[in-house]
Parts: C-alpha cells; sequence; structure tokens
C-alpha cells in the first residue's frame, strides 16, 4: 500500500517548456487534489476532482490544466512554464471518515523553472 | 492574505520544553485539521477536530478547537527533537473548500 506516489521528485524547466506531473492514489479516493507550497505562502489549491470525470478550479488555477484520468491518477499539466511556478507541488487525496474526512499527501515534485 | 494565521512563525526550543503554537481566523470552519510536514516530504495529518470546544490528544500533543470554530491550538508537553517539523493548519468550510496556514517551523534542540 504506497498511499500517493508522485512522479517526478525533481524538475528543471526553461521557461516556455510544458510538462506533466504525475499523481496516483491506491486508497480508492474519491476525491485528488493539487497544491502547490511556497515559503510563508502556505499550501495553495491549483485544481481538484471531486470524483472521478470531474474537475474544478481551485485557488490559483491560472497557468495549469488537470485531467483525472481514472480514479486512481490526477495529472498536473504546464502548458508554458513561467518562473513564478517555481514551486513544490503537492497531490493529495482524500476521502470521508465519519463526520471529516481524512487527507494524505504524496512526497512532492521541486519542480525550478529558469 | 492568509485565511488562517499561524503563530509563531518560528520556535525554538530545547528538549524537554513545553509549547503552544495558534492557529486563528476571522472564519468560522467546519474543521480543522493540524499536519506536520519535515523537509522534502509531504504534511502528515495528526489529527482532525470538528466540534466547537472539542479536545483531543495524541501522545504528548493536545490540540484544541476554540467555542466558535474559529480558532485553534497545538500543545506539545516535553518536546522531542523528533517533534522537529512543520505544523500546519488547514480550516475546512465545505468537503472540497480547504485553507491552509503558512505553517509554525519548529525546532527542538537535543
Amino acid at each position: 500500500n504506497a498511499g500517493v506516489t508522485q512522479t517526478p521528485k525533481f524538475q528543471v524547466l526553461k521557461t516556455g517548456q510544458s510538462m506533466t506531473l504525475q499523481c496516483a492514489q491506491d486508497m480508492n479516493h474519491n476525491s485528488m487534489y493539487w497544491y502547490r507550497q511556497d515559503p510563508g505562502m502556505g499550501l495553495r489549491l491549483i485544481y481538484y476532482s471531486a470524483s472521478e470525470g470531474t474537475t474544478d478550479k481551485g485557488e490559483v488555477p491560472n497557468g495549469y490544466n488537470v485531467s483525472r484520468l481514472n480514479k486512481r491518477e490526477f495529472s498536473l499539466r504546464l502548458e508554458s512554464a513561467a518562473p513564478s511556478q517555481t514551486s513544490v507541488y503537492f497531490c493529495a487525496s482524500r476521502d470521508y471518515f465519519g463526520q471529516s474526512y481524512e487527507q494524505y499527501f504524496g512526497p512532492g515534485t521541486r519542480l525550478t523553472v529558469t | 492574505t492568509q485565511l488562517l494565521e499561524q503563530s509563531p512563525q518560528f520556535l525554538s526550543i530545547q528538549e524537554g520544553e513545553n509549547l503552544t503554537v495558534y492557529c486563528n481566523s476571522s472564519s468560522v470552519f467546519s474543521s480543522l485539521q493540524w499536519y506536520r510536514q519535515e523537509p522534502g516530504e509531504g504534511p502528515v495529518l495528526l489529527v482532525t477536530v470538528v466540534t466547537g470546544g472539542e479536545v483531543k490528544k495524541l501522545k504528548r500533543l493536545t490540540f484544541q478547537f476554540g467555542d466558535a470554530r474559529k480558532d485553534s491550538s497545538l500543545h506539545i508537553t516535553a518536546a522531542q527533537p523528533g517533534d522537529t517539523g512543520l505544523y500546519l493548519c488547514a480550516g475546512g468550510s465545505n468537503n472540497n473548500d480547504m485553507r491552509f496556514g503558512a505553517g509554525t517551523r519548529l525546532t527542538v534542540k537535543p
């Protein structure tokens, strides 16, 4: 049981290049999320998928697209990377248990855009 | 402007000391979660509180949700070097709207 996995772990891009960050979970959770973490800013939601086949914008969606490929997989794409997208990206999955939900994070992808 | 304000931003203490960190907001949350994050890893959920005034204990950690469900505190008794990390609070308003604070970075020196 691996939980939430992300690839790659590190990536360096040049301005204007594109890439896709991959995320998979094996906990059979319905909801999946993409966050970015910047110093002093906490975690900010980029996009989420409440269930297979649906996606919605979060707090900071500009410059990103997502695909919920199936229940397990949720990818994040940067079409034309910008230096402002230098950050650590975390994928998470979440499901409801009793009165509240539990959220599990992947190990993160550290992206640098030069 | 952070929806959730965490204080202090940084805290460095000696092993064996007690400490309290705070998470405050002007918004009411249906639930509040605390996470610990170690360098190079993702946040790990410690606890979820859902009822105003609720207190939960996890070994040496005590979590409290404010009566008005706008704030929370985390108290650590007899801190250990293994408690070192970034402590994040996150407030949930519904199943998908969860906002995180910027965190308190705790260092416990042996």
